[in-house]
């Protein structure tokens, strides 16, 4: 089945404490992004990759790194979490984005994170 | 960034049409207009997108205004099933990678 899965779905943490958020996709896709998406914020984009090795940043990139290392995997690195980091992620991905033609971008079932 | 302005909430009834309304007055030639929404504890998920002309698909079709400022999305019977928030989106050739979604539209269908 074509999808998109993160990893944990849910994950409770204290400030400071380093942690990963994994996005893995099976369709082959050169495109892939991270979201969150705070209550009356909407949809923001953190980071997002064109391509393996090429990454780029979104809109709240503060205090996320990323790495495309392969072109299925694409982690959301918190390398000193935050409180008001606390919320609800989404990762993305889709075909390549050509000439600035988007695809349909198919998202993962989204990961809460809560940082105390 | 690319902004589109689309109403924070509609209302519809089951088996009506609802059009959902968008403008984004800054577009660009190179611009698409794609639509998402988001049912209640998921994911986005992909709706439909066009340039120029208007567009259909299984799900729902795009009527763009011909000065391209603005777009409707059409649902043609509406079920309860249809009950998200809808987002408006332009990205083209100035993104490069960058997509903003903004707050959408909570759609509202009554039995």
């Amino acid at each position: 089945e074509a999808q998109v899965t993160q990893n944990p779905r849910y994950l409770i943490t204290v400030t400071g404490k380093k942690l990963t958020v994994t996005c893995s996709q099976n369709m082959n896709h050169e495109y892939m992004s991270w979201y969150r998406q705070d209550p009356g914020l909407g949809l923001r984009q953190i980071y997002y990759s064109m391509n393996v090795e090429v990454t780029d940043k979104g809109d709240v990139p503060e205090g996320y790194k990323v790495s495309r290392k392969e072109k299925r995997n694409f982690p959301l690195i918190l390398e000193s979490p935050s409180p008001n980091q606390t919320s609800l992620y989404f990762c993305a991905s889709s075909l390549a984005v050509l000439a600035g033609v988007y695809n349909e971008q198919f998202f993962g079932p989204g990961t809460r994170l809560t940082v105390l | 960034d690319a902004k589109t302005t689309q109403p924070n909430s509609m209302e519809s009834n089951e088996e009506e049409p609802v059009h959902l309304p968008c403008n984004h007055s800054t577009i660009s030639g190179t611009d698409y207009i794609h639509w998402y929404r988001q049912l209640p504890s998921q994911g986005p998920e992909y709706v439909i997108h066009g340039l120029t002309s208007n567009v259909n698909n299984r799900m729902a079709s795009l009527a763009i205004a011909e000065d391209r400022k603005s777009s409707t999305l059409i649902l043609h019977r509406a079920t309860l099933r249809d009950a998200a928030v809808y987002y408006c989106i332009q990205a083209g050739g100035t993104s490069y990678g960058k997509l903003t979604f903004g707050q959408g539209t909570i759609l509202t269908v009554h039995p």
